[in-house]
């Protein structure tokens, strides 16, 4: 079965301008969260959703935002784009409420000049 | 809240021995723990998982085990090959959050 896919691969923004990501999760899966790779701090967690329903979010400011559509198709948003920003995004999704079964996408790389 | 350290920035081994990588976790609460690989221009991918229920787990020339007592969890490579060269991570989940957390990760090297 089709993984889990992120849209686009690569993307090049300017510092202030605002970006969509987006991700399908594998079907049948409910859950989606989403990570943010960088080098210096690894990757952590920005937010997650379940049955369209945002369950739990990490430490990054309102920029930063998300939600997922009744087909468990899940976008995250970021507005004034800072230099900081870049970054590897990374979608994973799973079948049910807990993290069990946990599939990662390839990711969209952010870079911000 | 809980964190998830890393022991080693990276590891370089023979083709052919054994590898070892550590990771440790600060929260007793914790109870499901994951390994992944990630390989240059990859998203993580799932090698092998425990529960806290158990100590030791093994796959296709993987076993994790886990220490409770001490909070540390390790990986097992047996056999390394030159595509297991990769940067392997450790996430923790459970106690309050209801994420993983993921530590900064190893990176294995493999010479043949």
């Amino acid at each position: 079965k089709a993984g889990v896919t992120q849209t686009p691969r690569y993307l090049i923004k300017t510092r202030g301008q605002q970006v969509t990501l987006s991700c399908s999760p594998i079907s049948g899966h409910r859950s989606v969260s989403w990570y943010q790779q960088t080098p210096g701090q690894g990757l952590q967690f920005l937010f997650e959703y379940f049955s369209e329903t945002q369950r739990n979010k990490g430490n990054f400011p309102g920029r930063f935002s998300g939600r997922q559509f009744s087909n468990s198709r899940s976008e995250m948003n970021v507005s004034t784009l800072e230099l900081g920003d870049s970054a590897l995004y990374l979608c994973a999704s799973s079948p049910g409420q807990r993290i069990y079964g946990y599939t990662f996408g390839s990711g969209t790389r952010l870079t911000v000049v | 809240g809980e964190s998830v350290g890393l022991h080693l920035p990276t590891l370089s081994v023979q083709e052919g021995d054994n590898s070892i990588i550590n990771c440790a976790y600060s929260n007793s609460a914790s109870d499901y723990f994951i390994w992944y690989k990630q390989e240059s221009g990859k998203g993580p991918q799932f090698i092998i998982d425990i529960r806290s229920n158990m100590d030791k787990r093994q796959g296709q020339r993987v076993t994790v085990l886990l220490n409770k007592t001490v909070k540390h969890l390790s990986l097992q490579i047996a056999a390394t090959q030159p595509g297991d060269s990769a940067v392997y991570f450790c996430a923790v989940y459970g106690g309050s959050q209801g994420n993983l957390i993921f530590g900064k990760g190893t990176k294995l090297s493999v010479k043949p």
